[in-house]
């Protein structure tokens, strides 16, 4: 049980482009999501946090004009890098967990590759 | 702010050897405290976590970690290591209802 998908498990973009990143619960309703990024042989960083049918919060110097966040359902959150450029690329995880705001019980999706040429 | 070290950017360790994974927090009340292991083309996988009670916490895979609040450590063991036991493995501590990760440690596991 708790199984986090994400879609597309990689993707390579055009400079300039905008990217959308699905992540879905597979048996359980997520009442609130993360958003993480990871950088080669580093920790992952939070991005945001979004609770169904509220805007995303956003962490301190995180754009959130460029990194659109909606959780839309209670099994679905997407993750829009808008304008995409050679510097967002990177390892994009998402975790999701069942009670709002529980940080503490999050299951982790598997990542999505993100490389901007 | 909460903060995460773990040592050891990467260890490697023989089949069926004993393996230690190093982590320190920095965290002004009690802390919870998490680790995670990453498997390629997998999410993280919690292994364990601390929350309060005994220190010597058991988690799944045979692994265990034990709490020492005077050395803000939760270090991670196995006594016995499996090739399967291969990955990417983080220490977390939560804080300000949120996850801080340290930066890993990958284990290679030989023959």
């Amino acid at each position: 049980g708790a199984v986090v998908s994400q879609h597309p498990s990689w993707v390579i973009c055009k400079s300039g482009t905008s990217v959308k990143i699905e992540c879905r619960s597979l048996d359980f309703q997520a009442t609130t999501m993360f958003w993480y990024r990871q950088f080669p042989k580093q920790s992952l960083m939070l991005m945001a946090t979004s609770n169904e049918g509220s805007k995303a919060t956003y962490e301190q110097g995180v754009e959130k004009d460029k990194f659109l966040i909606n959780h839309a359902s209670l099994t679905l959150s997407t993750l829009t890098v808008t304008s995409a450029h050679p510097e967002d690329s990177s390892f994009y995880i998402c975790s999701a967990s069942p009670a709002q705001g529980a940080s503490y019980e999050q299951y982790f999706g598997p990542g999505t590759r993100l490389t901007v040429t | 702010a909460q903060s995460v070290t773990q040592p050891d950017i990467h260890i490697t360790v023989s089949e069926g050897a004993s393996l230690e994974l190093r982590c320190n927090y920095s965290y002004g009340a009690t802390p919870y405290l998490f680790w995670y292991v990453q498997s390629p083309g997998q999410g993280l996988q919690l292994l364990l976590k601390y929350f309060s009670g005994d220190t010597l916490v058991q988690g799944i895979k045979g692994f265990e970690a034990e709490f020492k609040r005077s050395q803000s450590s939760f270090n991670l063991r196995k006594p016995s290591v499996h090739w399967s036991d291969a990955a990417e493995y983080f220490c977390a501590v939560l804080g300000d209802y949120k996850l801080s990760f340290g930066a890993g440690t990958t284990v290679t596991v030989r023959a």
